[in-house]
């Protein structure tokens, strides 16, 4: 089946403790990124991945970090997490076809930072 | 980047038709309008796009206007299920923006 998949679905840290959000996909999509979600704020990017080895900032970067070295994941890391950074996040996926690629996005991490 | 502006929510009977509006007014020529909507508790999912003409699918219709500068999300008989988020977006050469879309209620 193809999808989106994220690990893990919830977690809940301290302040300051490093961790890495997996994300990995079956489809062979070039595109990658990650988004967090919070109350009152929609759905805000965080990274995007236009391929293996090519990342790029989206609108709130601060605070993290993002890797792909291979085509099927784009794991988002937290160098060292604040309470600022509990939310929920999705990663999603897509091929590069412009207007005829849609979006897949995973189930989401919801990320507690105490 | 080009902007959309949809109501912040929206109230439907069930088995009734339900007509979503989005407005972007400084679309360019070249860009893709795109549909998706968030279920509670999930990630987003695509409901459908389009370039200039009206689009149908199994989810959904959409109505481009001539000037492109607004479109309409038709869902044509809403059901429970369809109580969701639904975000306008366009696709131009930057990555899809999320607004914070519209808040759809269907009411038994």
């Amino acid at each position: 089946e193809a999808q989106v998949t994220q690990n893990p679905r919830y977690l809940i840290t301290v302040t300051g403790k490093k961790l890495t959000v997996t994300c990995s996909q079956n489809m062979n999509h070039e595109y990658m990124s990650w988004y967090r979600q919070d109350p009152g704020l929609g759905l805000r990017q965080i990274y995007y991945s236009m391929n293996v080895e090519v990342t790029d900032k989206g609108d709130v970067p601060e605070g993290y970090k993002v890797s792909r070295k291979e085509k099927r994941n784009f794991p988002l890391i937290l160098e060292s997490p604040s309470p600022n950074q509990t939310s929920l996040y999705f990663c999603a996926s897509s091929f590069l076809l412009r207007g005829n690629s849609p979006l897949h996005f995973g189930n989401g991490t919801r990320l507690t930072v105490t | 980047d080009a902007k959309t502006t949809q109501p912040n929510s929206m109230e439907s009977n069930e088995e009734e038709p339900v007509h979503l509006p989005c407005n972007h007014s400084t679309i360019s020529g070249t860009d893709y309008i795109h549909w998706y909507r968030q279920l509670p508790s999930q990630g987003p999912e695509y409901v459908i796009h389009g370039l200039t003409s009206n689009v149908n699918n199994r989810m959904a219709s959409l109505a481009i206007a001539e000037d492109r500068k607004s479109s309409t999300l038709i869902l044509h008989r809403a059901t429970l299920r369809d109580a969701a988020v639904y975000y306008c977006i366009l696709e131009g050469n930057t990555p899809l923006v999320f607004g914070k879309g519209t808040r759809l209620s269907v009411i038994a």
